[in-house]
């Protein structure tokens, strides 16, 4: 039974906008979360984390939203660039434990 | 990048074969992984180790053994490969934190 789910295998967005990546989990233990980006044929890279103490993340053009109650988080990317394309997976962990990965959502952002 | 070496990168063996892939890594972490890559599941865990000899299973991990006898290399094993194990597999480390995760380039092994 998948814990981490997203729902949405495919999103474009013009270049310029805004892209928002969304995500559920069911398990409530999980407690850190993180956000992954893929090109093909290579392997994922680490894009963005929050811990459950926090309700939202910053790192550049890159914001991750959490909310406990509603079991769901989000990735924000604002510009939307060219270069962001890619397939985002998001993923959950009870911290210092085993990481449970979505099924992904590709990304096109459209020059 | 992390230093995450996997081998071979590309496979193709046929049904009922043993296969072994190999994870070697240079950064003396803790925690290594193997997840698969299969379309419309993501990415699900097979084994994961927390040290020398200590392993444990995954989501996945039916028709699948590890072993890590060193630090720097975590081997996966199919003992009689099937064509459900057609996947691309991708190993990871973590430090002693263990809050993230980085990951080698993947091996593509196809079962005929």
């Amino acid at each position: 039974d998948q814990q981490v789910k997203q729902n949405s295998p495919s999103l474009s967005v013009q270049e310029g906008r805004i892209s928002i990546l969304n995500c559920d989990y069911t398990n409530s233990m999980f407690d850190y979360f993180l956000w992954y980006k893929k090109y093909p044929a290579e392997g994922p890279t680490f894009l963005i984390s929050i811990s459950s103490i926090k309700d939202k993340n910053e790192d550049g053009r890159f914001t991750v939203f959490l909310n406990k109650s509603a079991k769901h988080l989000s990735l924000h990317i604002v510009p939307s660039q060219p270069g962001d394309s890619a397939v985002y997976f998001c993923a959950a962990s009870p911290l210092g434990q085993k990481f449970y990965f979505g099924t992904g959502t590709s990304l096109t952002v459209i020059p | 990048d992390a230093g995450i070496t996997q081998s071979p990168r590309h496979k193709v063996t046929e049904t009922g074969t043993p296969v072994t892939l190999r994870c070697h890594q240079t950064e003396n972490h803790r925690y290594m992984y193997w997840y698969r890559q299969d379309p419309g599941h993501g990415l699900r865990l097979i084994h994961y180790s927390y040290g020398v000899k200590d392993t444990d299973k995954g989501e996945v991990s039916d028709g699948y053994s590890v072993s890590r006898s060193k630090t720097e290399d975590f081997l996966l094993t199919l003992e009689s490969a099937t064509s459900s194990q057609t996947s691309v597999y991708f190993c990871a480390i973590s430090g002693t934190d263990n809050e993230k995760l980085f990951f080698g380039s993947g091996t593509q092994l196809s079962v005929l």
